[in-house]
């Protein structure tokens, strides 16, 4: 099926760093939406964003719409322990249709 | 918590066999979509049910149905399991608008013998 395209597949990185995941799309949608998984749970939903060209923050993250509606991307500032899951973008046009996935592993 | 909830956790069923899977949503959504889940991938959308309708399907043959009730609960059949439908299934809820967003459940996970 479908998929967006997520990178990168996986990133190890020391306590303290800041990450960037993106995603690209060849389709336009008018909501993207980054979501969380930590192993053996649903995704839970981290930052949605509904305008093309929106920048949306949470806390430590901070996630853009990007201008076409067919990118996003995902930073994390000053990664802890608990960031470690994998992190989905996923496209919304009633039904959300997901990237592969960046499974992140922060070293203490 | 999102107040999501599906049961059972965990099943495993042998090829040929049937399942049901049951997802409650949240209080006050009125629309529930099933995602399978494989391993080391990302969900792929199996369809969304509106008000008890169905309102969208994706790429998945005839014996995966479902139904919605009036209490928006929803169940997930899957019939003559087949070993690749082993995976996690996840539903979501979302509500009341149309389109809003959707926020899921743990799971279920499904192996296939």
């Amino acid at each position: 099926g479908q998929q967006l395209n997520q990178s990168p597949q996986s990133m190890f990185i020391q306590e303290g760093e800041d990450v960037s995941m993106n995603c690209t799309s060849s389709s336009i949608f008018n909501t993207w939406l980054w979501y969380k998984q930590d192993p053996g749970e649903g995704p839970v939903l981290l930052i949605a964003l509904y305008k093309a060209g929106e920048l949306t923050s949470n806390g430590r993250l901070t996630a853009q719409f990007g201008i076409t509606r067919k990118d996003s991307f995902l930073n994390i500032s000053a990664s802890i322990p608990s960031d470690v899951g994998i992190y989905f973008c996923a496209g919304q046009e009633g039904m959300l249709t997901f990237g592969g996935g960046t499974r992140l592993m922060v070293k203490p | 918590e999102t107040g999501v909830t599906q049961s059972p956790t965990h099943l495993i069923k042998t090829r040929g066999q049937q399942v049901t899977l049951r997802c409650s949503s949240q209080s006050g959504h009125n629309t529930v979509s099933w995602y399978q889940q494989a391993l080391g991938q990302g969900p792929q959308f199996i369809f969304q049910y509106y008000r008890e309708e169905e309102n969208g399907r994706g790429n998945f043959p005839p014996r995966f149905s479902g139904l919605q009730f009036p209490n928006y609960s929803s169940e997930l059949n899957v019939n003559a399991l087949e070993l690749d439908d082993s995976a996690l299934y996840l539903c979501a809820s979302s509500g009341p608008g149309h389109g809003e967003t959707q926020y899921f459940g743990p799971g279920t996970r499904l192996l296939v013998l």
